[in-house]
């Protein structure tokens, strides 16, 4: 199993840009959830989805939207880029609400 | 609303030594406590979960304790090595809940 993945490790956006950061896990895991992680402010929780086309936000929801069209994927999309979304984000995933999550390697984002 | 704490942002150790880390956590009342690590540029990695009716749970050189009347959970790793060098992260909370993370502990393990 491949676990959690994420692409791209390292993206560099002009503010006004958009992109779409991928996660997929082939755990057959029902909950997944977006963090991004900033120096001195922890792991806060952006998006989750507690399955197939059902999601919510989390702490720090603005500027970002997401989807859960499968239970493997949970793309999160940055419409349009802000020099305050410069961080790294983490996709994770566990068998349900409040179990061990499993965290995918980060994508490290700049936004210029 | 939630507040975790840590007990310091960085924490320095002689190799061989027991590092203490605590984990401290107001305004709500959790039924577990989870411990992460998360090593530079990596996503935390699960280390121990611990639930409210356990006193102490143990793993290899790793103890953790959970105190539901001081709020607080202390990790300890017993004859620490370079190799335990990393950031480690408590989570407190309950089952169907979103997970809130503590800001973490960099613990340095010095040879």
């Amino acid at each position: 199993n491949a676990g959690v993945t994420q692409t791209p490790k390292f993206q560099v956006l002009k503010t006004g840009q958009s992109m779409t950061l991928q996660c997929a896990q082939d755990m057959n895991h029902e909950y997944m959830s977006w963090y991004r992680q900033d120096p001195g402010m922890g792991l806060r929780l952006i998006h989750y989805s507690v399955g197939a086309g059902i999601t919510d936000q989390g702490e720090v929801p603005n500027g970002y939207n997401v989807s859960r069209s499968t239970t493997e994927d949970f793309p999160l999309r940055l419409l349009s880029a802000a020099p305050s979304q410069t961080s790294v984000y983490f996709c994770a995933s566990s068998p349900g609400g409040g179990e061990t999550q499993y965290f995918g390697p980060g994508t490290r984002l700049l936004v210029l | 609303s939630q507040k975790i704490e840590q007990n310091s942002e960085a924490l320095n150790i002689q190799e061989g030594k027991t590092a203490t880390l605590t984990c401290n956590y107001t305004n709500y009342s959790p039924a577990y406590l989870q411990w992460y690590r998360q090593d530079p540029g990596r996503g935390p990695v699960f280390l121990l979960l611990i639930r409210e009716n356990e006193k102490e749970k143990r793993k290899e050189r790793l103890k953790v304790t959970f105190d539901t009347t001081l709020k607080q959970s202390l990790f300890h790793i017993t004859a620490s090595q370079p190799a335990d060098s990393a950031t480690y992260l408590c989570a407190p909370h309950n089952y169907g809940q979103n997970f809130v993370f503590g800001p973490g502990t960099r613990l340095s393990v010095l040879p």
